[in-house]
């Protein structure tokens, strides 16, 4: 079964730094990897999407690639902001049906 | 923009009762989900949904079951709650192609007392 890891649990940086978040998962047979944002007590909100044929996805300062081989995405978020504070969850999609998520990664940005 | 909505934001309810918890989405998705997500586990697949009147079990479905009378609302059913489920539900739904992403609701925040 398809297993998620997201690494670290939880990050503390100071506003205008540019950072990473690590996702890496088991099985590369994958269909594409979805990166979402969650706010506490809310639902989730679809960031970046890479299909499995693509290595990289870009919108605005997020930048998420996708290294099928290795089991590896990261999310590059540049000059952070306090309103990036959030939970960043990444997710696997194996099958029409099959997402599996990790259990996130906590985002404080101190301003 | 695609849209999910679920009926309620917040829930409380007791022990025994039967709670019906409702998502409708605007974009004519074949397929919709139920997850829960619960601290340290992440979100869990209870339900999914393929077409009307079809439904798939997921990795947790004891406790639960589904229903899906119309394309656009998918509704899960606690038919006895019991405390442990309480938790946070989110509904999701996508087109029927696995290249799709996936599009969430805001989310039902349920306590079981």
């Amino acid at each position: 079964k398809q297993e998620v890891t997201q690494i670290p649990a939880a990050l503390s940086v100071p506003e205008g730094e540019n950072l990473v978040l690590n996702c890496s998962f088991t099985d590369s047979a994958i269909y594409n990897l979805q990166w979402f944002r969650q706010d506490p007590g809310k639902g989730l909100t679809s960031l970046l999407l890479i299909q499995s044929s693509q290595r990289e996805q870009t919108s605005g300062r997020l930048n998420a690639s996708l290294d099928k081989s290795s089991g590896r995405s990261t999310l590059y978020i540049a000059a952070s902001q306090p309103g990036d504070s959030a939970t960043y969850l990444c997710a696997v999609k194996t099958g029409a049906n099959n997402l599996f998520f990790g259990t996130g990664t906590r985002l404080t940005v101190i301003p | 923009d695609v849209k999910v909505t679920q009926s309620s934001r917040y829930l409380v309810k007791r022990t025994g009762e039967k709670v019906f918890l409702e998502c409708v989405q605007d974009m004519d998705h074949e397929n919709m989900f139920w997850y829960r997500q619960d601290p340290g586990l992440g979100l869990r697949l209870i339900y999914f949904s393929y077409d009307v009147k079809m439904k798939e079990k997921g990795d947790i479905p004891e406790g639960y079951s589904v229903s899906r009378e119309k394309k656009e609302r998918f509704s899960l059913i606690l038919e006895s709650a019991s405390t442990n489920q309480t938790s946070m539900y989110l509904c999701a739904s996508t087109q029927d192609r696995a290249g799709r992403e996936q599009y969430f609701g805001p989310g039902t925040r349920l306590t079981v007392t």
